[in-house]
């Protein structure tokens, strides 16, 4: 059964910071993995989806890899911004499989 | 222009009550979703449609059942409802199957009295 970690589950930085947001999945046999963001009372947003076969997804200032062996991805975000505060959630979809298993989310608060 | 949209935004109900929320994508997407958020932020799957066809129907109680008129539409009712089911639901929609970028609506917040 396929489970999703999210370390840490809040961070707080100073605006410029670049950081990193950790994504760990217990099964590795994946189709493709989605981080997304969620503001406050508000659907989620889909930033970057990574297929099995990547390595890395890139979209402005951010950047997701994936390591499927080792059941990892990290999503990168450069020179942090007041905006970027959020909840960041990454997601799952097993091989032979249509769903995605979500993370519990990293908050994240980037102070001006 | 929403692209997917749900109403009611939020709903207030008593224990044992019968209610429908609404779901409509209007980007000509082949599958919808039907998420729970619970009071942890756990987002777990509960259906998905793909062409009016039901293809996941998770571990939900028989009380919680979903209607798909057509393929932009994606209802879900809920019979004789109970505390537990207070939660946030969002629905979600993607182009197929294969490709499924998802996108989510804003949420409806059920609250059980």
């Amino acid at each position: 059964k396929q489970e999703v970690t999210q370390i840490p589950a809040a961070l707080s930085v100073p605006e410029g910071e670049n950081l990193v947001l950790n994504c760990s999945f217990t099964d590795s046999a994946i189709y493709n993995l989605q981080w997304f963001r969620q503001d406050p009372g508000k659907g989620l947003t889909s930033l970057l989806l990574i297929q099995s076969s990547q390595r890395e997804q890139t979209s402005g200032r951010l950047n997701a890899s994936l390591d499927k062996s080792s059941g990892r991805s990290t999503l990168y975000i450069a020179a942090s911004q007041p905006g970027d505060s959020a909840t960041y959630l990454c997601a799952v979809r097993g091989s032979g499989t249509y769903k995605y298993i979500f993370g519990t989310g990293t908050r994240l608060k980037v102070l001006a | 222009d929403t692209a997917v949209s749900q109403t009611p935004k939020y709903l207030v109900t008593q224990m044992g009550n019968d209610k429908s929320i609404k779901c409509e994508q209007n980007l000509g997407h082949d599958t919808m979703y039907w998420y729970k958020q619970d009071s942890k932020k756990f987002l777990k799957i509960m259906f998905s449609y793909n062409n009016k066809e039901l293809i996941i129907n998770e571990t939900v109680p028989n009380r919680f059942s979903p209607k798909s008129p057509d393929k932009a539409h994606l209802n879900l009712h809920i019979n004789s409802l109970e505390l537990g089911d207070s939660a946030v639901y969002f629905c979600a929609s993607s182009p197929h199957l294969r490709e499924n970028i998802q996108y989510f609506g804003a949420g409806t917040r059920l609250s059980v009295l």
